[in-house]
């Protein structure tokens, strides 16, 4: 099973708006990332946690915070966003930071209105 | 900085023609990935590469590592509707970080 989900499929929020993206994976990874994809782009790196704790920021605004509650999950907080910061997030999985394969989900596509 | 250049950027064909994708670099990596992407769902690993001078086969799908692992290409053989979306290459690190091509946008006609 190399099966990431990802819930909402979908969000539309205002810029005033606080929300949260989901990621869950059951691969016994130990690494997770987020990605922003702009259409016909290839995926941004956001963030990088490994076991479980924030390895790699690429200095991404403050108004996205990330979280990983468990080494299955991973959220991604969103507050005060831009109109700007509409794109596709995905999250992908490895064995471990370093090991090549990253499995993605199907993605949240974002909208800020 | 590693760069990964992929081309062409856009490739549109009619059914049952043959194509080829690259990825070039002038950085070794330690890994390429090819990805296939459809709208609105996220990359779909296809192929890992590993060892310089590899070459895998997928049903049509046959991809090849550089020798000196700096570059891979992705032949597609007799393409079909199905095979329409984005290809991104994406080469592996050390730390984590996959550098990714800028993609190859594939429509297939019938």
């Amino acid at each position: 099973d190399t099966e990431v989900t990802q819930t909402p499929k979908h969000l539309v929020m205002g810029m005033t708006n606080k929300k949260s993206l989901k990621c869950e994976q059951h691969m016994g990874h130990r690494a997770m990332y987020w990605y922003k994809q702009k259409a016909k782009k290839p995926p941004e790196l956001m963030f990088v946690y490994s076991y479980e704790k924030l390895s790699i920021n690429e200095s991404v605004p403050s108004r996205f915070s990330p979280e990983c509650p468990n080494s299955s999950l991973l959220n991604l907080h969103l507050h005060a966003l831009q109109p700007e910061d509409s794109a596709l997030y995905l999250c992908a999985s490895s064995l471990t930071q370093g090991a090549d394969e990253q499995y993605f989900g199907p993605g949240t596509r974002l909208t800020v209105t | 900085t590693q760069l990964l250049e992929q081309s062409p950027q856009f490739l549109s064909i009619q059914e049952g023609e043959n194509l080829t994708v690259y990825c070039n670099s002038s950085s070794v990596f330690s890994s390429l990935q090819w990805y296939r992407q459809e709208p609105g769902e996220g990359p779909v690993l296809l192929v890992t590469v590993v060892t310089g001078g590899e070459v895998k086969k997928l049903k049509r799908l046959t991809f090849q590592f550089g020798d000196a692992r700096k570059d891979s290409s992705l032949h597609i053989t007799a393409a079909q509707p199905g095979d329409t979306g984005l290809y991104l290459c994406a080469g592996g690190t050390s730390y984590g970080k996959l550098t990714f091509g800028q993609g190859t946008i594939l429509t297939v006609h019938p």
